[in-house]
């Protein structure tokens, strides 16, 4: 069975360091979310992408984050400089993108951040 | 999109029917039910969906009642593997198609 991939599963940084995570979605998936969840919470949305196009980043906060899906398929995600408060899970799904209910979402296993 | 309220947590007896209720009092006429859950330390993994007919797949049932307001996930026969967060997302169908996740139901099933 196809799964979101995601790497590394687990990233300790240093606060004010650079971190990355990277997300390869299921073959043939054109939509690709980003996720945070902080611990005892639900997931919330960062970013969402359509092919390579941006089509949702209101919760994304911009002075340290990025996200990039240069060539539709996979994904980065960045933050510089890393602080205390991002400590959490970052999530990767994927969908169809078409238009109907089973655009279902289908999850990565997630990468655990600890910012010391 | 609508809010969903779940209870924090349950407890269900292993071999026993789990049933997880949801309430979306103010769900829209377009908006279909989603039920994921989480095991520990991993993705959270689709169970099942519903409009406003009862559905069932291999995982669970799915109860959603006539005035669309709540509905009930059923694990017919619960297992200790069935211990997870499970969430309850109500989504439009159309536009960005954004999940809005709550803080979910603990389910812990016991032997």
């Amino acid at each position: 069975e196809a799964e979101v991939a995601q790497s590394p599963r687990y990233k300790i940084t240093e606060k004010s360091q650079a971190v990355a995570f990277w997300c390869d979605p299921i073959s043939g998936h054109a939509t690709l979310y980003w996720y945070r969840q902080i611990l005892g919470q639900g997931p919330e949305l960062l970013v969402q992408f359509q092919d390579e196009s941006v089509v949702d980043d209101s919760q994304l906060p911009k002075d340290r984050f990025s996200a990039e899906r240069l060539k539709g398929v996979d994904s980065t995600l960045k933050i510089q400089p890393a602080e205390l408060g991002d400590s959490a899970m970052y999530l990767c799904a994927s969908s169809t993108g078409q238009g109907s209910a089973k655009n279902i979402q289908y999850f990565g296993a997630g990468t655990r951040l600890s910012v010391l | 999109d609508a809010k969903t309220t779940q209870p924090t947590s349950m407890d269900c007896a292993e071999g026993r029917a789990a049933n997880l209720p949801c309430n979306h009092s103010t769900i829209s006429g377009n908006e279909y039910v989603y039920w994921y859950r989480q095991i520990h330390s991993q993705g959270p993994q689709y169970i099942i969906h519903g409009l406003k007919n009862n559905e069932t797949n291999e995982m669970a049932s799915l109860i959603i009642t006539e005035d669309r307001k709540s509905s009930t996930l059923i694990l017919p026969h619960a297992t200790l593997r069935d211990t997870a967060v499970y969430y309850c997302i109500v989504r439009v169908v159309g536009g960005t198609y954004k999940y809005i996740f709550g803080t979910g139901t603990r389910l812990k099933v016991l032997a």
